[in-house]
């Protein structure tokens, strides 16, 4: 079946404009997880969404980062006024149920931002 | 002390050897244990997952988990130039965070010399 889909898969905007990234999870997966990866800090956990839950939010870095999920499937997370610092590649994954144990997440192919 | 620590390398094998990737981490409650294998300019792909003490084999690869020890492991036998990649250890933690974020390990770099 399809993975995880993200677009775009590239993305160059300038510094102070607002962007958007979307990810669409796999088929039935309820737990949807934002990451990001630079190379100084590795892979990062931002948001994740469990079904129509409230998202824990507790990895986002500064309240510029914002994200939703609309009807417990497609996630948008928006970047606004957009810094140099945030240049990454944005991951999504997903995965069946979460949870602390045997959740096995899959990644899309992410978008690279770059903040020019 | 880091939460999960790997060798960053590179590890250099030749092709057909057996290669062994570390990892240990500081969560002495964390139950579920992921390798994910990552080409340059690619996103992660989920090789193993391990959640007993112990081995747990997949084809060439085997996972090996010593919770005592707080140390995972991946073997790679009859490694193959296309075996070269990034190879991230991650760890979901017991508490804090979110309900199953992942924590990951910077990452050991595999070459496999043909």
């Amino acid at each position: 079946g399809a993975g995880v889909s993200q677009s775009p898969s590239n993305k160059v905007t300038e510094k102070g404009k607002d962007v958007e990234l979307r990810c669409d999870p796999i088929s039935g997966h309820t737990a949807l997880y934002w990451y990001r990866q630079s190379l100084g800090q590795g892979l990062e956990f931002l948001i994740y969404f469990q079904g129509n839950s409230a998202p824990d939010k507790s990895g986002l870095p500064s309240d510029r980062f914002s994200a939703e999920r609309t009807g417990g499937s497609v996630s948008t997370l928006t970047i606004q006024r957009t810094q140099q610092e945030d240049s990454a590649v944005y991951l999504c994954a997903s995965s069946l149920a979460g949870g602390r144990v045997y959740n096995e997440q899959f990644f899309g192919p992410g978008t690279r931002l770059t903040v020019l | 002390q880091k939460e999960v620590e790997q060798n960053s390398g590179p590890l250099s094998v030749p092709e057909g050897a057996i290669a062994s990737l570390n990892c240990t981490y500081s969560d002495r409650g964390s139950q579920s244990f992921f390798w994910y294998r990552q080409y340059s300019g690619k996103s992660p792909e989920l090789i193993m997952s391990i959640y007993s003490n112990g081995d747990k084999e997949d084809g060439r690869f085997t996972a090996q988990l010593n919770k005592a020890s707080q140390y995972v492991s991946l073997l790679i036998r009859d490694s193959q130039p296309s075996d070269s990649a990034t190879y991230l250890c991650a760890v979901i933690p017991s508490r804090g965070g979110s309900q199953g974020n992942l924590i990951f390990g910077k990452g050991t770099k595999l070459s496999v010399k043909p």
